[in-house]
């Protein structure tokens, strides 16, 4: 079965430090894995995602992510935190195929940021 | 670039009302699915359809119905409303040949 799993429920950092938020993922078969973010009282954005590319992908605002098969990971970096990057983090991986497709979620990260 | 348009943004309704929510997707895209997610936790799939079809079925309660019109609107329909119901409803739309998603701002919905 297809899962999701955030290790960190909650990540603070100070301003101008990397970030990580981590994400491993359970599929039986190549998946399509995804980053989105949701600022406080917003909607779901797209970060960036992973199609069986390259296997580093880089997303806007600065993120970038690498598919790691060996290790079922796809961790989100960024290397200097800014105050606006506050928001919570879904790691997404998309099963399923055509019109049947469907998205099975991590539980989130909140990103806090300290000045 | 266009968007996934929802309207209303925000909507208040007491127990046992109705309301409908509307979906319009991004231009060329011909799936649309909504999910329901609750104050701190992650958007739990509802339903989709493709080509004004229902595709897939998720944890939508028998309450709620849905459908998808000729232009590719949709729209979800909420009866005999919970407090339980209050949430944030998102509706997101894809091309189906495509794994990419792309998600509307969302409705609030808060039942007194």
């Amino acid at each position: 079965a297809q899962s999701v799993t955030q290790l960190d429920s909650h990540v603070s950092v100070s301003e101008g430090t990397p970030v990580l938020l981590r994400c491993n993922y359970s599929s039986s078969y190549s998946p399509s894995l995804f980053w989105y973010v949701q600022h406080p009282n917003k909607g779901l954005q797209l970060l960036l995602k992973y199609t069986s590319a390259a296997t580093l992908v880089k997303g806007i605002n600065g993120f970038e992510a690498e598919f790691k098969k060996s290790e079922t990971s796809f961790h989100l970096t960024k290397p200097s935190a800014h105050m606006s990057d506050a928001a919570e983090y879904f790691c997404v991986v998309s099963v399923g195929a055509g019109n049947n497709r469907k998205l099975i979620w991590g539980l989130g990260t909140s990103l806090a940021v300290n000045p | 670039a266009a968007g996934v348009i929802q309207s209303p943004r925000h909507l208040i309704k007491e127990k046992r009302e109705t309301a409908t929510l509307k979906c319009y997707p991004i231009p060329r895209h011909d799936t649309v699915y909504w999910y329901q997610q609750g104050p701190g936790q992650d958007p739990q799939f509802l339903i989709s359809f493709y080509e004004k079809m229902q595709s897939d079925k998720g944890s939508i309660p028998d309450r709620f119905s849905a459908q998808q019109f000729s232009d590719y609107h949709s729209e979800l329909n909420m009866s005999s409303l919970e407090l339980g119901d209050s949430a944030l409803y998102f509706c997101a739309s894809s091309r189906d040949d495509a794994s990419t998603q792309y998600f509307g701002p969302g409705t609030r919905l808060l039942v007194l």
